[in-house]
Protein backbone atom coordinates (compact mmCIF):
# COMPACT_ATOMS: atom_id res chain seq x y z
CA UNK A 1 0.00 0.00 0.00
CA UNK A 2 1.06 3.85 -0.44
CA UNK A 3 2.63 5.20 2.27
CA UNK A 4 4.27 7.95 4.27
CA UNK A 5 6.81 6.83 6.82
CA UNK A 6 8.10 8.28 9.83
CA UNK A 7 11.55 5.55 11.26
CA UNK A 8 11.53 7.43 14.58
CA UNK A 9 8.44 7.79 16.62
CA UNK A 10 10.04 9.41 19.62
CA UNK A 11 13.39 11.22 19.55
CA UNK A 12 14.98 12.82 22.62
CA UNK A 13 17.73 14.61 22.12
CA UNK A 14 19.58 17.55 24.46
CA UNK A 15 20.26 21.22 23.32
CA UNK A 16 22.57 22.40 20.64
CA UNK A 17 22.60 18.29 19.48
CA UNK A 18 21.74 17.80 15.59
CA UNK A 19 18.91 16.37 14.47
CA UNK A 20 17.47 14.13 11.82
CA UNK A 21 14.58 13.11 11.03
CA UNK A 22 14.10 10.30 8.62
CA UNK A 23 10.61 10.26 5.80
CA UNK A 24 10.40 7.80 3.22
CA UNK A 25 7.10 7.63 1.25
CA UNK A 26 6.07 5.00 -1.37
CA UNK A 27 4.29 6.78 -3.88
CA UNK A 28 5.37 6.97 -7.83
CA UNK A 29 5.43 9.56 -9.94
CA UNK A 30 5.51 13.49 -9.18
CA UNK A 31 4.52 14.20 -5.41
CA UNK A 32 4.56 17.61 -3.29
CA UNK A 33 6.43 16.85 0.34
CA UNK A 34 5.97 18.88 3.37
CA UNK A 35 7.19 18.31 7.03
CA UNK A 36 4.74 20.11 9.51
CA UNK A 37 5.06 20.82 12.97
CA UNK A 38 2.74 20.98 15.70
CA UNK A 39 3.54 22.39 19.11
CA UNK A 40 1.98 21.21 22.49
CA UNK A 41 -1.27 22.35 22.28
CA UNK A 42 -1.53 23.76 19.00
CA UNK A 43 -2.54 23.35 15.40
CA UNK A 44 -0.34 22.30 12.77
CA UNK A 45 2.25 24.69 10.77
CA UNK A 46 4.12 24.38 8.35
CA UNK A 47 7.88 24.40 8.46
CA UNK A 48 8.87 23.63 4.73
CA UNK A 49 7.85 21.77 1.21
CA UNK A 50 9.62 20.68 -1.68
CA UNK A 51 7.52 20.84 -5.22
CA UNK A 52 10.40 21.32 -7.66
CA UNK A 53 13.99 22.87 -8.04
CA UNK A 54 16.50 22.49 -5.62
CA UNK A 55 15.91 19.40 -3.94
CA UNK A 56 17.73 20.78 -0.53
CA UNK A 57 14.92 23.16 0.80
CA UNK A 58 14.80 25.69 3.46
CA UNK A 59 12.27 26.13 5.84
CA UNK A 60 11.24 28.53 9.13
CA UNK A 61 13.46 28.18 12.52
CA UNK A 62 16.67 26.92 10.71
CA UNK A 63 14.88 23.96 9.24
CA UNK A 64 16.19 22.51 5.82
CA UNK A 65 15.14 18.92 4.03
CA UNK A 66 16.53 17.32 1.01
CA UNK A 67 15.00 15.83 -1.12
CA UNK A 68 16.50 12.51 -2.83
CA UNK A 69 14.12 11.11 -5.30
CA UNK A 70 16.25 7.63 -6.09
CA UNK A 71 15.71 6.67 -1.99
CA UNK A 72 12.15 8.03 -1.59
CA UNK A 73 13.38 10.36 0.68
CA UNK A 74 12.88 13.25 2.31
CA UNK A 75 14.49 14.06 5.72
CA UNK A 76 14.18 16.80 7.87
CA UNK A 77 17.43 17.96 9.71
CA UNK A 78 18.83 21.14 11.44
CA UNK A 79 21.94 21.44 12.80
CA UNK A 80 21.58 22.25 16.39
CA UNK A 81 18.28 22.15 17.95
CA UNK A 82 17.13 24.24 21.37
CA UNK A 83 14.58 23.36 23.85
CA UNK A 84 11.95 25.14 22.00
CA UNK A 85 12.17 22.90 19.17
CA UNK A 86 9.63 20.10 21.48
CA UNK A 87 6.90 19.28 19.47
CA UNK A 88 5.70 16.97 17.37
CA UNK A 89 6.75 16.79 13.31
CA UNK A 90 4.56 15.03 10.43
CA UNK A 91 6.25 14.31 7.16
CA UNK A 92 3.55 14.48 4.34
CA UNK A 93 2.95 13.75 0.69
CA UNK A 94 0.46 15.71 -1.93
CA UNK A 95 -0.34 13.15 -4.70
CA UNK A 96 -3.51 13.30 -6.48
CA UNK A 97 -5.14 16.59 -4.39
CA UNK A 98 -4.72 14.89 -1.36
CA UNK A 99 -1.78 15.08 1.34
CA UNK A 100 -1.23 12.22 3.44
CA UNK A 101 0.75 12.42 6.56
CA UNK A 102 3.31 9.76 7.84
CA UNK A 103 2.70 8.85 11.70
CA UNK A 104 4.63 11.55 13.28
CA UNK A 105 7.74 11.96 14.94
CA UNK A 106 7.50 13.30 18.93
CA UNK A 107 10.83 15.47 19.72
CA UNK A 108 11.76 16.13 23.19
CA UNK A 109 14.41 18.31 23.74
CA UNK A 110 16.65 18.44 27.01
CA UNK A 111 17.48 21.81 28.52
CA UNK B 1 -0.44 33.83 5.39
CA UNK B 2 -3.72 32.45 4.80
CA UNK B 3 -6.11 31.90 7.52
CA UNK B 4 -8.29 28.63 8.22
CA UNK B 5 -10.68 29.39 11.22
CA UNK B 6 -13.05 26.27 12.97
CA UNK B 7 -15.54 26.71 15.49
CA UNK B 8 -16.36 25.23 17.59
CA UNK B 9 -12.71 24.60 19.02
CA UNK B 10 -13.93 22.32 21.49
CA UNK B 11 -17.48 20.60 21.83
CA UNK B 12 -18.42 18.56 24.55
CA UNK B 13 -22.40 16.09 23.39
CA UNK B 14 -24.13 13.37 24.63
CA UNK B 15 -24.29 10.22 23.01
CA UNK B 16 -26.94 10.04 20.33
CA UNK B 17 -26.89 13.72 19.31
CA UNK B 18 -25.50 15.19 16.53
CA UNK B 19 -23.20 18.10 16.29
CA UNK B 20 -21.68 20.34 13.25
CA UNK B 21 -18.21 21.98 12.58
CA UNK B 22 -17.51 24.79 10.51
CA UNK B 23 -14.22 25.57 8.82
CA UNK B 24 -13.92 28.92 6.72
CA UNK B 25 -11.29 30.09 5.13
CA UNK B 26 -10.67 33.76 5.49
CA UNK B 27 -8.69 35.49 3.49
CA UNK B 28 -8.96 33.35 0.57
CA UNK B 29 -11.48 31.36 -1.34
CA UNK B 30 -11.04 27.77 -1.05
CA UNK B 31 -11.78 25.72 -3.86
CA UNK B 32 -11.20 22.30 -2.29
CA UNK B 33 -11.48 21.83 1.63
CA UNK B 34 -9.97 18.78 3.12
CA UNK B 35 -11.17 17.22 6.72
CA UNK B 36 -8.74 15.25 8.99
CA UNK B 37 -9.34 13.15 11.83
CA UNK B 38 -6.94 13.06 14.63
CA UNK B 39 -6.55 10.27 17.71
CA UNK B 40 -4.55 11.13 20.66
CA UNK B 41 -0.94 11.02 20.16
CA UNK B 42 -1.45 9.63 16.45
CA UNK B 43 -1.04 11.28 12.82
CA UNK B 44 -3.71 13.19 10.24
CA UNK B 45 -5.97 10.39 9.15
CA UNK B 46 -8.02 12.01 6.03
CA UNK B 47 -11.38 11.60 6.34
CA UNK B 48 -12.75 13.09 3.20
CA UNK B 49 -12.39 15.88 -0.16
CA UNK B 50 -15.01 18.34 -0.87
CA UNK B 51 -15.32 20.38 -3.78
CA UNK B 52 -17.58 23.57 -3.58
CA UNK B 53 -20.54 23.00 -4.95
CA UNK B 54 -20.06 18.93 -5.03
CA UNK B 55 -20.46 16.18 -3.20
CA UNK B 56 -17.46 15.39 -0.92
CA UNK B 57 -15.24 12.09 -1.91
CA UNK B 58 -14.97 10.04 1.38
CA UNK B 59 -11.83 7.80 2.06
CA UNK B 60 -12.17 4.46 2.26
CA UNK B 61 -13.58 2.97 5.63
CA UNK B 62 -15.25 6.36 6.63
CA UNK B 63 -19.00 6.36 6.53
CA UNK B 64 -20.16 9.07 4.59
CA UNK B 65 -23.71 8.98 6.48
CA UNK B 66 -22.50 9.58 9.50
CA UNK B 67 -19.84 12.08 8.74
CA UNK B 68 -22.02 14.49 6.51
CA UNK B 69 -19.73 17.24 4.78
CA UNK B 70 -21.16 20.10 3.08
CA UNK B 71 -18.95 22.61 0.82
CA UNK B 72 -21.65 25.11 -0.12
CA UNK B 73 -19.30 28.14 -0.86
CA UNK B 74 -16.33 29.05 -1.59
CA UNK B 75 -15.07 30.15 2.14
CA UNK B 76 -17.28 27.50 4.07
CA UNK B 77 -17.42 23.89 4.75
CA UNK B 78 -19.19 21.99 7.66
CA UNK B 79 -18.70 18.81 9.02
CA UNK B 80 -21.66 17.39 10.88
CA UNK B 81 -20.97 14.17 13.02
CA UNK B 82 -24.59 12.58 13.15
CA UNK B 83 -25.84 10.25 16.05
CA UNK B 84 -22.84 10.84 17.93
CA UNK B 85 -21.31 8.04 19.43
CA UNK B 86 -18.03 8.11 22.64
CA UNK B 87 -15.38 6.46 19.54
CA UNK B 88 -16.31 9.41 17.44
CA UNK B 89 -14.27 11.67 20.00
CA UNK B 90 -11.32 13.05 18.65
CA UNK B 91 -9.87 16.05 17.50
CA UNK B 92 -11.20 16.99 13.99
CA UNK B 93 -8.89 19.25 11.55
CA UNK B 94 -9.58 21.23 8.54
CA UNK B 95 -7.66 22.26 5.82
CA UNK B 96 -8.56 24.45 2.44
CA UNK B 97 -6.58 24.95 -0.81
CA UNK B 98 -7.02 27.45 -3.53
CA UNK B 99 -6.51 31.00 -4.22
CA UNK B 100 -3.10 31.67 -3.29
CA UNK B 101 -0.85 29.11 -3.51
CA UNK B 102 -2.98 26.33 -5.84
CA UNK B 103 -0.93 23.00 -4.12
CA UNK B 104 -0.13 24.24 -0.42
CA UNK B 105 -3.13 23.41 1.98
CA UNK B 106 -3.51 25.59 5.07
CA UNK B 107 -5.00 24.18 8.32
CA UNK B 108 -7.51 24.98 11.04
CA UNK B 109 -6.67 24.72 14.26
CA UNK B 110 -8.70 21.87 15.06
CA UNK B 111 -11.66 20.81 16.99
CA UNK B 112 -12.12 18.76 19.78
CA UNK B 113 -15.24 16.81 19.92
CA UNK B 114 -15.95 14.62 23.08
CA UNK B 115 -19.03 12.34 23.01
CA UNK B 116 -20.33 11.67 26.51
Amino acid sequence: AQSVSQHNHHVILSEAASLELGCNYSYGGTVNLFWYVQYPGQHLQLLLKYFSGDPLVKGIKGFEAEFIKSKFSFNLRKPSVQWSDTAEYFCAVQRDDKIIFGKGTRLHILP
Amino acid sequence: GAVVSQHPSRVICKSGTSVKIECRSLDFQATTMFWYRQFPKQSLMLMATSNEGSKATYEQGVEKDKFLINHASLTLSTLTVTSAHPEDSSFYICSARGGLGGYEQYFGPGTRLTVT
